[in-house]
């Protein structure tokens, strides 16, 4: 079956610190892999995705690349904000299931100046 | 565009009573979705639809139902509302066209249920 799998939070980092939230995924066709932002209060909001293998998203200093051999899209920034501070979601879109959404349970991250 | 919308935004039950979240849409997409989210358990899916007349079960469809009698419209009704059921539920929609099939979300509805 389909399953996404992310790193456990909390993450507490530094301003300027670089960051890598880890997010591995089972898929049984070939999934689209994306990465959400959820702010305190707010629904989730697209951050960036990847529709296939070596693809690289990238948005606001983000950037994930989607590695069919290992099966991951870890999350990168090289510098982070307090701005940052948010849940971050890894979901897979697989469309041999009806383009269903599978999501990680979402990593917590707080960055302090 | 209004994109997703949801109401009511914060939402008190007592056990046993009913009530309707609404969600719309004015994207014209053809799936939309309802999810809770719990801590610790990211999202998980409850309904879907993927076209006026059509909805299907999720995850976690029991205690709720849901109907779409129009591409704009999915709201989620709770039948008999239970303590269980006190988490934030989002709405989300999308098309279905293979390169931009990223999901929209609404902003929430935060339901206690006494």
């Amino acid at each position: 079956g389909n399953s996404v799998t992310q790193m456990e939070g909390p993450v507490t980092l530094s301003e300027e610190a670089f960051l890598t939230i880890n997010c591995t995924y089972t898929a049984t066709g070939y999934p689209s892999l994306f990465w959400y932002v959820q702010y305190p209060g707010e629904g989730l909001q697209l951050l960036l995705k990847a529709t296939k293998a070596d693809d690289k998203g990238s948005n606001k200093g983000f950037e994930a690349t989607y590695r069919k051999e290992t099966t991951s899209f870890h999350l990168e920034k090289g510098s982070v904000q307090v701005s940052d501070s948010a849940v971050y979601f890894c979901a897979l879109s697989d469309k041999g299931t009806g383009n269903q959404f599978y999501f990680g349970t979402g990593t917590s991250l707080t960055v302090i100046p | 565009n209004a994109g997703v919308t949801q109401t009511p935004k914060f939402q008190v039950l007592k056990t046993g009573q009913s009530m309707t979240l609404q969600c719309a849409q004015d994207m014209n997409h053809e799936y939309m979705s309802w999810y809770r989210q719990d801590p610790g358990m990211g999202l998980r899916l409850i309904h879907y639809s993927v076209g006026a007349g059509i909805t299907d079960q999720g995850e976690v469809p029991n205690g709720y139902n849901v109907s779409r009698s129009t591409t704009e419209d999915f709201p989620l009704r709770l039948l008999s509302a239970a303590p269980s059921q006190t988490s934030v539920y989002f709405c989300a929609s999308r098309t279905d066209r293979v390169l931009r099939n990223e999901q929209f979300f609404g902003p929430g509805t935060r339901l206690t249920v006494l």
